[in-house]
């Protein structure tokens, strides 16, 4: 139990256009979900923590206009990238976590975005 | 600020061998620590989970230890196998519901 999805798995775009991730929860409910990103041979940072049905809270120096999250249900988050430029090329990947304790995280298998 | 330490950054083994990976938190508020895997491109998948409360976790040939006072956490792995290799991080959350703060990471060899 608890997998996690998300979708696509790789993306390549072009500088200027959005891009959309979706980060689904498959066989669980899940208030809250997280975004993260990895550069290549570094650790993952906390973009931002999506609630269903609220607002996203976003880590200091991560543009909420540039990387916009909705989290429309309890099963589904999305970050668009918005305007992307090759700067924003990284593998991006989501977490649920469960709603109960331990409230341990699951997560996704990741997207790897690389903008030209 | 909670900063996670992982030591060290990469190890290479030969099979069989026991093995420790270490991790360091500096704020001993969590709420519980993870330790997962992570292949080359591909997401995460978790080992064990040790609530603050306790003090070591077992699952097949790994055992999760923590010393929430002394903010550290060893991994050990038992009879080591190459398919074992893979990079293993180390997390910390700082309360139910919370975000993880991640170390960067001990990458593993193990040799055949």
């Amino acid at each position: 139990g608890a997998v996690v999805s998300q979708h696509p798995s790789w993306v390549i775009c072009k500088s200027g256009t959005s891009v959309k991730i979706e980060c689904r929860s498959l066989d669980f409910q899940a208030t809250t979900m997280f975004w993260y990103r990895q550069f290549p041979k570094q650790s993952l940072m906390l973009m931002a923590t999506s609630n269903e049905g609220s607002k996203a809270t976003y880590e200091q120096g991560v543009e909420k206009d540039k990387f916009l999250i909705n989290h429309a249900s309890l099963t589904l988050s999305t970050l668009t990238v918005t305007s992307a430029h090759p700067e924003d090329s990284s593998f991006y990947i989501c977490s649920a976590s469960l709603a109960a304790e331990p409230y341990e995280q699951y997560f996704g298998p990741g997207t790897r975005l690389t903008v030209t | 600020k909670q900063e996670v330490t992982q030591i060290p950054a990469a190890l290479s083994v030969p099979e069989g061998e026991n093995l420790v990976l270490n991790c360091s938190f500096t704020d001993s508020a969590i709420y519980n620590l993870q330790w997962f895997r992570q292949d080359p491109g591909k997401g995460l998948t978790s080992l064990l989970l040790i609530q603050s409360s306790q003090r070591e976790q077992t699952s097949g040939r790994l055992n999760a230890s923590l010393d929430k006072s002394s903010g550290r956490s060893t991994l050990y792995i038992a009879a080591s196998q190459p398919g074992d290799s893979a990079t293993y991080l180390c997390a910390v959350s700082r309360g139910s519901q919370g975000n993880l703060i991640f170390g960067k990471g001990t990458k593993l060899s193990v040799k055949p």
